[in-house]
């Protein structure tokens, strides 16, 4: 157990929908990574927050937004889904950025489903 | 720019046989390195990682891996792998100072009873 939790587990949704994925770092971590792993795009990095505020960012569609909240949860918010949006998506947290190699510790993920 | 390069979508071995998962990474300055691991059905775990110092990185799981920086490689190695080590193995890197690791396309470690 990593110590990331990851709500919820299965999500099936319709295409055009709007759906909100959560994430609790571990206790402590102040940076929180989502990302995207498709079979055919592979595992994708989305974006970074630390401590409330946007680090960095992959590639992340413009229908994607997130935030990370005053209590250090994030939430990745997904819109006007297409069937391409189906995945798994992984958050991870980190003790404060990776410019110091560090580990980062991976949720169980969210499959979503677009139907 | 940074790039990640694993140069086996899939590798079968037979288990007790040794194995070598092939990562190479393209970068102008110093980087910090890493392999995590995918089980099935689950997020992924941090099996090693090079800072600094001994080019020789020991993980858990009887893994290891050896930085080599004029082939700008890190390869992984397991002189025995069990099924149990069936997984994914996706190698990464990152700048130092840079917040954004880059990761490989993976490995698929397939083991043959």
């Amino acid at each position: 157990d990593s110590g990331v939790t990851q709500t919820p587990k299965h999500l099936i949704t319709a295409t055009g929908q709007r759906v909100t994925l959560r994430c609790s770092p571990r206790s402590g971590d102040l940076s929180v990574y989502w990302y995207q792993q498709s079979l055919d795009q592979g595992l994708q990095f989305l974006i970074q927050y630390y401590n409330g505020e946007e680090r960095a960012k992959g590639n992340i569609l413009e229908r994607f937004s997130a935030q990370q909240f005053p209590d250090l949860h994030s939430e990745l918010n997904l819109s006007s889904l297409e069937l391409g949006d189906s995945a798994l998506y992984f958050c991870a947290s980190s003790a404060s950025s990776q410019g110091n190699g560090e580990t980062q510790y991976f949720g169980p993920g969210t499959r979503l489903l677009v139907l | 720019a940074q790039s990640v390069t694993q140069l086996d979508s899939q590798v079968p071995v037979f288990e007790e046989a040794p194995v070598e998962l092939r990562c190479n990474y393209s970068s102008s300055v110093s980087v910090y390195l890493f392999w995590y691991v995918q089980y099935p059905n689950q997020g992924l775990q941090l099996l090693l990682k090079y800072l600094s110092g001994s080019t020789l990185v020991k993980g858990i799981n009887g893994f290891e891996a050896e930085f080599n920086k004029s082939q700008t490689s890190f390869h992984l190695r397991k002189p025995s792998v069990h099924i149990s080590d069936t997984a994914e193995y996706f190698c990464a890197v990152s700048e130092v100072d840079n917040y954004q690791l880059i990761w490989g396309a993976g490995t698929k470690l397939i083991i043959k009873p």
